[in-house]
């Protein structure tokens, strides 16, 4: 157990629609990151928040935001979904904003019908 | 375009031999990087790190290989174990000093037989 904790675990929507993924980072970690898995692929990164503030962006669509709230905890908010959406979603944590040893959640398996 | 490159997307090693799990770079930027193990309905697990100023960094069964000329690393264990069966990625980090993010390879699934 990582300490990494993401909800919800699965997740099954239909096209257009909006939905919002969860993550607690490991206690006294500061430094949240996102990544996506699409089939057969390595995971992708999107964003990174350290302490509330956005550090890092990778290849995070314009439909797809986030944020990191006082408590630490991150929302990955995805809209106007599409069929090529649905993938594995990681939240992963660490104690510094370079901190590259990454500690990983179970991850959301999001399935866009 | 696939900076981190893992060219071998299987192999089967039995048990008590060793694994060897290779990954090539392309980002002469990189200066850390890492090794995660991966179950399925899991996330990625941390293994070991290695950075640009070293060429080797061993924990226990598992070593890792850095070749900044050739822009290659292998990860080494020995002996391999059943429960080693996973898939592994290679990730790679330019670090900055305000931010951090990992590039991945695509993985290789070892299985290790009995």
């Amino acid at each position: 157990d990582s300490g990494v904790t993401q909800t919800p675990k699965h997740l099954i929507t239909a096209t257009g629609q909006r939905v919002t993924l969860r993550c607690s980072p490991r206690s006294g970690d500061l430094s949240v990151y996102w990544y996506q898995q699409s089939l057969d692929q390595g995971l992708q990164f999107l964003i990174q928040y350290y302490n509330g503030e956005e550090r890092a962006k990778g290849n995070i669509l314009e439909r797809f935001s986030a944020q990191q709230f006082p408590d630490l905890h991150s929302e990955l908010n995805l809209s106007s979904l599409e069929l090529g959406d649905s993938a594995l979603y990681f939240c992963a944590s660490s104690a510094n904003p370079t901190g590259s040893e990454q500690y990983f959640g179970p991850g959301t398996r999001l399935t866009v019908t | 375009d696939q900076q981190v490159k893992q060219n071998s997307p299987s192999l089967s090693v039995q048990e008590g031999r060793i694994s060897i799990l290779n990954c090539d770079y392309t980002n002469s930027m990189f200066d850390y990087f890492l090794w995660y193990k991966k179950y399925p309905a899991e996330g990625p697990t941390f293994l070991i790190s290695i950075s640009s100023i070293k060429d080797k960094n061993e924990d226990g069964r598992f070593t890792v290989f850095l070749n900044k000329s050739a822009k290659h690393l292998s990860l080494h264990i020995v002996p391999s174990q059943p429960g080693d069966s996973a898939v592994y990625f290679c990730a790679a980090s330019a670090r900055a000093r305000t931010a951090s993010k990992l590039t991945f390879g695509t993985g290789t699934r070892l299985q290790v037989t009995l």
